[in-house]
Order: structure tokens, then C-alpha cells, then sequence
């Protein structure tokens, strides 16, 4: 049982580049969200879904884009990267009867 | 809308003292109050949460925390901090379990140095 899985680990790119964050669980867990974590900011909801075929914006969520066509998988796409997209990125799972969320090891992008 | 407040950036305190760190939030219902802890270069772990009953909530690592009402606040402790617990600490209030998605907002965090 591995929890919840982020690729890649690291990641640069290049302003205006596209790239797609991975987050996979194996918890069977209903909801799952996307954050980012800033310094003194704590983390921000990006987007979440409370289940497959469903998702909804959280705080900020543009330019981002997701999808959940599966309980196990919910990618964060960057359509077009901006210097401001340089974050540590968090997926989280959470089934709503226990409410935790389990949080993945993050994937730390850098946006030159 | 919700928020949450951790005032403390960073505290120091030596390896044995007692910690207590800070968490004011604002919400128009009952509110659902978690602590994380982030260690370096790693995720966030719960340490413990608050849904109702006891206001007083025991969690791993030695960890506690007390919900106070009237004063808005979810502050968290431990009696004697080892070096292991250098960390980020993330104070979060989330909706009625099971609604809304689970959505979390999060204070800035407490960013704690342990003293040898």
C-alpha cells in the first residue's frame, strides 16, 4: 500500500512550456486535491474532486487545469508555465468518512 | 470565508523545554481543526484533529492540542521537545466531514529550531 504517489519529483521548465503533474493513490479514496505551498503562505487549494468524473476550482486555480477519469488518478496540467508556477506541489486523498488527508511527497517545480 | 493564523514565523526552544504553538481561526460554523507537521524535504503527516467532543486532543509524537471556543484558537503542545521534532508545523480548519471535498485551509505555518 503505497498511499498517494506524486511524479516527477523535481521538475524545470521553461516559461510557457506544458507539463502534467501525476498523483496517483491506492487508498480508494473518494476525494483528492491539488495544492501548492509557498513560503509564509502555508498551502493554497489548486483543485479537487469529490470523485471521478468531478472536480471543482479551490482558491487558486488558474492556470491549472485537472481531470479525474479514475478513483486512483488526478493530474494537474500547466497549460502555459509562469515564473509565479514555481511552487512545491502537494496531492492529497481523503475519504469522507475519516476526513484525514493523506498528503504525497510533492513534486518541487521550478519555472525559469 | 475561513482563515487561519499560526502568528509565530519561526520559534526556538531547547531539546527537553515545552512547546506550545499558536492557531486562531475564523469560520462561520463548527469548525474541523487539524495539525500537520512537515519535516524536511518531506510531506505533511497529521499529528492530530479535532472533530468534536473533548476539547482537549491527544496525537502521535507526544503531541496535544486544546480547542478553545471562546477564544477561536487551537494551540498545540508538547511537554518536552526532542531534536527529531525540527519541523514545519501547519495548523488547517476543513468544513463538515464529508462536505465540500474536504477542502483544507492552512495557516502559513511555525517553523520550529530544537536546541541541543
Amino acid at each position: 500500500n503505497a498511499g498517494v504517489t506524486q511524479t516527477p519529483k523535481f521538475q524545470v521548465l521553461k516559461t510557457g512550456q506544458s507539463m502534467t503533474l501525476q498523483c496517483a493513490q491506492d487508498m480508494n479514496h473518494e476525494y483528492m486535491s491539488w495544492y501548492r505551498q509557498d513560503p509564509g503562505m502555508g498551502l493554497r487549494l489548486i483543485h479537487y474532486s469529490v470523485g471521478a468524473g468531478i472536480t471543482d476550482q479551490g482558491e487558486v486555480p488558474n492556470g491549472y487545469n485537472v481531470s479525474r477519469s479514475t478513483t486512483e488518478d488526478f493530474p494537474l496540467r500547466l497549460l502555459s508555465a509562469a515564473p509565479s508556477q514555481t511552487s512545491v506541489y502537494f496531492c492529497a486523498a481523503a475519504t469522507g468518512g475519516d476526513d484525514t488527508q493523506y498528503f504525497g511527497p510533492g513534486t518541487r517545480l521550478t519555472v525559469l | 470565508a475561513q482563515s487561519v493564523t499560526q502568528p509565530d514565523i519561526h520559534i526556538t526552544v531547547s531539546e527537553g523545554a515545552s512547546l506550545e504553538l499558536r492557531c486562531n481561526y475564523s469560520y462561520g460554523a463548527t469548525p474541523y481543526l487539524f495539525w500537520y507537521v512537515q519535516s524536511p524535504g518531506q510531506g505533511l503527516q497529521l499529528l492530530l484533529k479535532y472533530f468534536s467532543g473533548d476539547t482537549l486532543v491527544q496525537g502521535i509524537k507526544g503531541f496535544e492540542a486544546e480547542f478553545k471556543r471562546s477564544q477561536s484558537s487551537f494551540n498545540l503542545r508538547k511537554p518536552s521537545v526532542h531534536w527529531s521534532d525540527a519541523a514545519e508545523y501547519f495548523c488547517a480548519v476543513g468544513a463538515t466531514p464529508g462536505a465540500a471535498g474536504n477542502k483544507l485551509t492552512f495557516g502559513g505555518g511555525t517553523r520550529v529550531l530544537v536546541k541541543p
